[in-house]
């Protein structure tokens, strides 16, 4: 089996501040991990995704994460944080062999101006 | 290139009545799955379609709904008999399978309403 939690509803952050989105999953082997973003009437974009090397990884729009097997996390981050930043976040996971994702509820950002 | 793209973008329609919602991948991802996604709700997974193989049906919540696809081109989802609990957007992404490591890609959704 694989799931994902995302601990917390909503995160509020003034504009310029970092942004952390938290991310934990639980998967049987080695987990391929993916955040997207949802703006409001729209799909989901992909951001970032961590498969393996580095376990930071960057991606779309000054968004990084950091995969912790210890921890088995991977949040989402970006050092200082836009108004237009504000979206609906979604963490996944996945396994080798294993074409189905995923999906966290969601955490709603807010970025306050 | 066309992104994933779904038709219509909206449905408002009775209590009762049927409904067909269309997806056309990006061109040459094999891989496609439906999602619905309630209001403030995260995504529950529906199908997915891989090439010519039999489809994984597991997600989906009742016998009123089915979902096709011809070859690895367009899909359509259907819900017969629609329910007041079957408003929802209904997202549909597609992959590039040949590697393990492609994200999915996803449309716009069709935002269901049943009256």
């Amino acid at each position: 089996a694989q799931s994902v939690a995302q601990p917390e509803d909503q995160v509020n952050v003034a504009e310029g501040n970092p942004l952390t989105v938290k991310c934990t999953y639980s998967v049987s082997g080695n987990p391929y991990l993916f955040w997207y973003v949802q703006y409001p009437n729209r799909g989901l974009q992909f951001l970032l995704k961590y498969i393996t090397g580095d376990n930071l990884v960057k991606g779309s729009y000054g968004f990084e994460a950091e995969f912790n097997k210890s921890q088995t996390s991977f949040h989402l981050k970006k050092p200082s944080a836009l108004v237009s930043d504000s979206a609906l976040y979604f963490c996944a996971v996945r396994v080798y062999g294993n074409n189905r994702l995923a999906f966290g509820k969601g955490n709603q950002v807010v970025v306050i101006p | 290139g066309a992104g994933v793209s779904q038709s219509p973008s909206n449905k408002v329609t009775e209590k009762g009545k049927d409904v067909e919602l269309r997806c056309d991948p990006i061109s040459g991802h094999t891989a496609l799955y439906w999602y619905r996604q309630r209001l403030g709700q995260g995504l529950e997974f529906l199908i997915y379609f891989q090439g010519n193989s039999a489809p994984d049906k597991s997600g989906l919540p009742s016998d009123r709904f089915s979902a096709e696809r011809t070859g690895e081109s367009v899909s359509t989802l259907t819900i017969q008999r629609t329910q007041q609990e079957d408003s929802a957007v209904y997202l549909c992404a597609s992959r590039f399978s040949g590697t393990e490591n492609q994200p999915q890609h996803f449309g716009d959704g069709t935002r269901l309403s049943i009256l």
